[in-house]
């Protein structure tokens, strides 16, 4: 079936860095999702993109749409320990009727 | 977007028993749906619940072991049948206007079968 290839799986990072994260896919999507879920917590939408090329903000999280359509990046500046979670890249493929999941990105903050 | 409940947030059920999970919206919505997330896992879609009909399948799911009830358009339940330890999952509801468009999700239902 369609796969969504998210990386990295986990990151360890200290406090303040910012993080990049990406998702690619070999078949074209029409919406990238972003959302993040948090321990016991059901996931919850970042950012939603909808044209190729679209660069999206919301506070310090920045997304974009794949000009080739076949994928996505995420980035969080200054990161904050709840920041901590895992991130999830989501969309449906072009003539596909539902929505597909990466496998997620595990942010971790070092103390 | 919606507020999305969910009820339990979590239970501890015995093998071959059946659970009920309830997924309340506070605003009419056209698609729900209900996903699994077992363990360290990402989301996989269970079914759409459709109101006023069967519920739509995915590969590797039946009705007779995850049966779907969408009476109207903010109320939902799903049902975990005759559980066994491998359905021990976090279950979860989403809405949204289409299976393409953008879901809001519950808080999820975290099942541990002993």
């Amino acid at each position: 079936g369609q796969q969504l290839n998210q990386s990295p799986q986990s990151m360890f990072i200290q406090e303040g860095e910012d993080v990049s994260m990406n998702c690619t896919s070999s078949s074209i999507f029409n919406t990238w999702l972003w959302y993040k879920q948090d321990p016991g917590e059901g996931p919850v939408l970042l950012i939603a993109l909808y044209k190729a090329g679209e660069l999206t903000s919301n506070g310090r999280l920045t997304a974009q749409f794949g000009i080739t359509r076949k994928d996505s990046f995420l980035n969080i500046s200054a990161s904050i320990p709840s920041d901590v979670g895992i991130y999830f890249c989501a969309g449906p493929p072009i003539r596909d009727d539902k929505i597909i999941f990466g496998k997620g990105t595990r942010l971790h903050i070092l103390p | 977007s919606a507020v999305i409940s969910q009820k339990p947030s979590r239970d501890i059920c015995q093998r071959g028993t059946s659970l009920t999970i309830q997924c309340q919206v506070d605003s009419q919505v056209t698609m729900m749906f209900w996903y699994r997330q077992q363990p360290g896992q990402s989301l996989t879609l269970i079914a759409t619940a459709n109101q006023g009909s069967e519920a739509t399948y995915e590969s590797g799911f039946v009705i007779d072991k995850f049966p779907i009830s969408r009476p109207n358009l903010t109320f939902s339940t799903l049902t975990v049948s005759n559980m066994s330890p491998e359905d021990s999952s976090i279950y979860l509801c989403s809405v949204g206007k289409r299976g393409t468009d953008t879901q809001y999700f519950g808080p999820g239902t975290r099942l541990t079968v002993l």
